[in-house]
């Protein structure tokens, strides 16, 4: 069973706007790390963005939130304010407590389209 | 810090050969993760390696090996390759091996094979 589900295919935004990125997530596992992780067109995985499942608060880096809903099961990536530099796929990962070492479960990624 | 480095950048095969691929990892890090990435199968975890050990190994064929020298230095050998091992094939490091805040994976820029 997939364990990262990312619905959106692609997605589009004009300069300034706010856009989620949706991320549910399947484990049985009580303990968990969810991060998000930007790839351009260049290839680099650069990381955003990382919640722990027993974090209480959601996780901010400056303009990345992460809209953590652990019933659903669901951990959404919110950029504020859009810029055009925001265009690239965007990927949703897991990993589990119970597994070795620190293997990263990917989502087959979202790409956005920012506009000016 | 110097980021993660991968060389070469780009390779050209033929089928049947077989290729090494290399990754530095940040100082001071001493896990190394492997992770091909194709259009149909997206992001797959390959191998992690950790004071010079495999700890974790994905579900790929025995064709794909690696090694982890004492610099924390990382190669990945694939032999007798086929077409579909045509991907992006990405490195990644971090700090420990245990998962959880602070030991984010950090990504190089990929070694971008194509096997004819």
């Amino acid at each position: 069973a997939q364990k990262i589900t990312q619905t959106q295919p692609g997605m589009f935004v004009q300069e300034k706007e706010a856009v989620t990125l949706d991320c549910t997530y399947d484990t049985s596992d009580q303990s968990y790390g969810l991060f998000w992780y930007k790839q351009p067109s260049s290839g680099e995985m650069i990381f955003l963005i990382y919640q722990g499942s027993y974090d209480e608060q959601n996780a901010t880096e400056g303009r990345y939130s992460l809209n953590f809903q652990k019933a659903r099961k669901s951990a959404n990536l919110v950029i504020s304010a859009s810029q055009l530099g925001d265009s690239a796929m965007y990927f949703c990962a897991m990993r589990e407590s119970n597994q070795a070492g620190t293997a990263l479960i990917f989502g087959k990624g979202t790409t956005l389209s920012v506009s000016s | 810090k110097a980021g993660v480095t991968q060389t070469p950048r780009y390779l050209i095969k033929t089928r049947g050969q077989q290729v090494t691929l290399s990754c530095s990892p940040i100082s001071g890090h001493r896990s190394v993760s492997w992770y091909q990435q194709t259009p149909g199968q997206g992001l797959q975890f390959l191998f992690e390696y950790f004071s010079e050990t495999q700890r974790n190994k994905g579900n790929f064929p025995g064709r794909f090996s690696g090694r982890q020298f004492s610099n924390s230095r990382s190669e990945m050998n694939v032999s007798t390759l086929e077409l579909g091992d045509s991907a992006l094939y990405l490195c990644a490091s971090s700090p420990r091996l245990a998962g959880g805040p602070g030991n984010e994976q950090f990504f190089g820029p990929g070694t971008r094979l194509t096997v004819l």
